[in-house]
């Protein structure tokens, strides 16, 4: 158990919806990040905050969105879904950037 | 534009020999690499780290090497074990201007046969 905590495991959703990811990271670690891990793509990063503040964009789509709150717990939101989306969604966490980071079990989320 | 990428997307090795997986990395700039370990079903998890100012790092039976001139990364697993099964992805960490950001790489598949 790495000690980030993702919700929920496993979402179904409709194409045109729009769904939350939430991210508990390790306790301590005031670093955040989210990436989109699909079969053709592999593991691409889309978004870090750091003690709230957005500090690194990747490959995140204007459809999609993230925030990190006062209490260090982050939040994806994806919306407009199209197929394509369908994809696992990690969350990792660090107590600094450019140190150990360690990811959660993920999301797995298919759009039908 | 960068990128980390891997030489071989599968390896398949008998158990107890040792196992030997390469990374090549085009960012001359970064200084922090990592290998992650992803067994299906799970997220990565940290194997190993090295930063740009060693060759080599020891773990419990890894063992990753960096070479700054050619720009590679490799880890060694000893005595590779049937739970040692999974993908492997090296992970280069760019961070620039306060800005952080792991790229990986597409992942090796190893396979132990015992």
């Amino acid at each position: 158990d790495s000690g980030v905590t993702q919700t929920p495991k496993h979402l179904i959703t409709a194409t045109g919806q729009r769904v939350t990811l939430r991210c508990s990271p390790r306790s301590g670690d005031l670093s955040v990040y989210w990436y989109q891990q699909s079969l053709d793509q592999g593991l691409q990063f889309l978004i870090q905050y750091y003690n709230g503040e957005e500090r690194a964009k990747g490959n995140i789509l204007e459809r999609f969105s993230a925030q990190q709150f006062p209490d260090l717990h982050s939040e994806l939101n994806l919306s407009s879904l199209e197929l394509g989306d369908s994809a696992l969604y990690f969350c990792a966490s660090s107590v600094v950037p450019g140190t150990e980071a360690f990811f959660g079990q993920g999301t797995r989320l298919t759009v039908v | 534009g960068e990128s980390v990428g891997l030489h071989l997307p599968t390896l398949s090795v008998q158990e107890g020999d040792n196992s030997i997986i390469n990374c090549a990395y085009s960012n001359s700039a970064s200084d922090y690499f990592i290998w992650y370990k992803q067994e299906s079903g799970k997220g990565p998890q940290f194997i190993i780290d090295i930063r740009s100012n060693m060759d080599k790092r020891q773990g419990q039976r890894v063992t990753v090497l960096l070479n700054k001139t050619v720009k590679h990364l490799s880890l060694q697993i000893a005595a590779t074990q049937p739970g040692d099964s999974a993908v492997y992805f090296c992970a280069e960490d760019i961070t620039q201007g306060g800005s952080e950001k792991l790229v990986f790489g597409k992942g090796t598949k190893l396979t132990v046969n015992p």
